[in-house]
Parts: C-alpha cells; sequence; structure tokens
C-alpha cells in the first residue's frame, strides 16, 4: 500500500512569513495526526483528526498554527506568522479508526528553516 | 503530564554486540508503551508494543518487556547489526491498547560498526 504522502520535503522561509505543509494519509485511514519535532527533540503531537473533525489540538499554539482536513482525506497545517523556533521536522501520521492497536504511519516529514 | 525519558546517545556498537536502550515512563492509568525507529532518510515506523503490564513486545530480534513496577521498557537486542543503525524512540499512549495521543522520548541514536 502506498504511505503517507507528505510535501514539500524542504522549506526556507524567513521569520514572519507564511508557510503551509501538506500531507495525504494512507487510503482509508480515518485518524490523521499533525507532529512537531525539534532537532534533538522526539515528535510532540500538534492537532488529531477523526474524519474532518478535530478530536486534540490542545498543544497546538493557535494564535499562529491552523490546521484543516478536507472532506475527511487531505489535511493541511500552516503556519502564519513564522517564527525562528518554528524551525522543525513536520510529520504527518494516521492510523485506522476502531481498530484496537491499529499502528500510526508516519509520512517523511517536511523540514521547515525559517531564518 | 505524561513523560517519557530515555538514554541519550549516540550509542557505538560493534557488529553482534549486546544492546540495551534505557526508557522510563511516568502516567496515569494504564498506558500502551511502544518503541518506534527511524532508519536514515525515512520515517519513523513501528517497531515493537505492548499493551498491559508484564507484556513482551518483540520484532526483528529487539525485545521490551512492560515493566509496571519499574516504569520501564527497556528496548534489547543480543546481536546488532550495522543495518540496525537508526535513531530508536520509545513512547506511550495514555490509552490501553491504541496509538492515539504519543508521548515521545527525545530519541536514542545508534550506530553499528564492523
Amino acid at each position: 500500500e502506498a504511505g503517507v504522502a507528505q510535501s514539500p520535503r524542504y522549506k526556507i522561509i524567513e521569520k514572519r512569513q507564511s508557510v503551509a505543509f501538506w500531507c495525504n494519509p494512507i487510503s482509508g485511514h480515518a485518524t490523521l495526526y499533525w507532529y512537531q519535532q525539534i532537532l534533538g527533540q522526539g515528535p510532540k503531537l500538534l492537532i488529531q483528526f477523526q474524519n474532518n473533525g478535530v478530536v486534540d489540538d490542545s498543544q497546538l499554539p493557535k494564535d499562529r498554527f491552523s490546521a484543516e482536513r478536507l472532506k475527511g482525506v487531505d489535511s493541511t497545517l500552516k503556519i502564519q506568522p513564522a517564527k525562528l523556533e518554528d524551525s522543525a521536522v513536520y510529520l504527518c501520521a494516521s492510523s485506522l479508526e476502531g481498530i484496537p492497536d491499529s499502528p500510526l504511519h508516519f509520512g517523511n516529514g517536511t523540514r521547515l528553516t525559517v531564518t | 503530564g505524561d513523560s517519557v525519558t530515555q538514554m541519550e546517545g549516540p550509542v557505538t556498537l560493534s557488529e553482534e554486540a549486546c544492546l540495551t536502550i534505557n526508557c522510563t515512563y511516568t502516567a496515569t492509568g494504564y498506558p500502551s508503551l511502544f518503541w518506534y525507529v527511524q532508519y536514515p532518510g525515512e520515517g519513523l515506523q513501528l517497531l515493537l508494543k505492548a499493551t498491559k503490564a508484564d507484556d513482551k513486545g518483540s520484532n526483528k530480534g529487539f525485545e521490551a518487556t512492560y515493566r509496571k513496577e519499574t516504569t520501564s521498557f527497556h528496548l534489547e537486542k543480543g546481536s546488532v547489526q550495522v543495518s540496525d543503525s537508526a535513531v530508536y524512540f520509545c513512547a506511550l499512549s495514555p490509552y490501553t491498547g491504541t496509538a492515539s495521543k504519543l508521548t515521545f522520548g527525545t530519541g536514542t541514536r545508534l550506530q553499528v560498526t564492523l
């Protein structure tokens, strides 16, 4: 099966600019996650979707970050305006809904550098 | 809140050496525990998991046992190969039997040399 697709792979922007990342989960996976991985740290959950509804966005900095999941499939994560501390790899993951022990499948991530 | 602490790397071993990567956790209730691996240039992938106390997860020669009394989930392998070189992440989910809302450790880089 095709894996989780993310684009772009790399992005370099200046602070205060805006940026958007795209994720296409594995077909049929109802649950979608966005994680932020700062260099030297483990991934941190930003937001979890179930179909096109938000399940958990408690760690999403909502003053500058936003995310949506169109028609319960693809998702976009946006940062506006970006800060230097947003430099990180942004990971998208998906899993099946309602299946106990269903593993997370991660994409290769988008590496963001804010200068 | 929930947290995961794992030993810092990098860990450098010769091929066929024994590996232990320590992981301890703090959580309420009955979390599920995971080890994820990230090979160079690839995305994170599940290596093994355990969903209740005393469960042993295993895969590709790696093992980890869910020890509730010591709140630990140490990763072990009896004989590492060069192909095991990667970054290993310990993680927990606060929910039994699912991978929702994962909290990750900081990762341990393993380098295996000939």
